[in-house]
């Protein structure tokens, strides 16, 4: 069965601890692996896809890496503004299918 | 230029009703997927369209259906409500079939049913 697997479910860092947010999944026929950001009430945010394994993106502070088995969510120096649900999403040839997300809260 | 743009903001149902839900994709965009969104858990694929052809369909019943428009702006119907269709939907758009520029949501209609 395909499925995506995200953890952990919450994380608390205070400013400037980096850290790594992690994407489990299993699919038959990987076409992409997407992260998306979520704010409270919003619409989630397109951040990266990576679609074969050894394959890293980087944008500002966050860093997305891929294996055969997971993703990685790298950030390193987190700021306040980072905090919000971090999700991952496959796409398995037509469907798509996504995490239950990692919500993130920076403290100052 | 206007992002993606989902009508009405907010729903309130009564169980049995028919609801529709509308998306208007940016600009150039032509395909549209449909995603429902109960609270604390990850979207979960219903439909996407391109080319106002079906072309992929998630686990959901059949009362809910869909269509897409030759402007491309889509409709999401959900007949029968059930107390368990309560969530926040959301509209997507890409510039081509496979997403691989990614998807743009929308904000979303936060539908509720009594």
């Amino acid at each position: 069965e395909d499925q995506v697997t995200q953890s952990p479910e919450a994380l608390r860092l205070q400013e400037g601890e980096s850290s790594s947010l992690n994407c489990s999944y299993t699919v038959s026929g990987l076409r992409g692996l997407f992260w998306y950001r979520q704010d409270p009430g919003k619409g989630p945010e397109f951040l990266f896809t990576l679609y074969s394994a050894g394959e890293e993106k980087e944008k500002e502070r966050l860093k997305a890496t891929l294996t055969k088995k997971e993703s990685f969510l790298h950030i390193t120096a987190p700021k306040p503004e980072d905090s919000a649900t971090y999700l991952c999403a496959v796409r398995n040839f037509n469907k798509f299918y996504f995490g239950s997300g990692t919500k993130l809260n920076v403290k100052p | 230029d206007a992002g993606v743009t989902q009508s009405p903001t907010h729903l309130i149902k009564t169980r049995g009703q028919h609801v529709t839900l509308r998306c208007s994709p940016i600009s150039g965009h032509k395909s549209v997927s449909w995603y429902q969104q109960v609270l604390g858990q990850g979207p979960q694929f219903i439909f996407q369209y391109y080319e106002k052809e079906e072309r992929g369909r998630g686990n959901f019943p059949d009362r809910f259906s869909a269509r897409q428009f030759p402007n491309y702006s889509s409709e999401l119907n959900v007949n029968a409500l059930l107390l368990g269709d309560s969530a926040l939907y959301l509209c997507a758009s890409s510039i081509d079939r496979d997403t691989n520029y990614g998807y743009t949501f929308g904000s979303g209609t936060r539908l509720t049913v009594v």
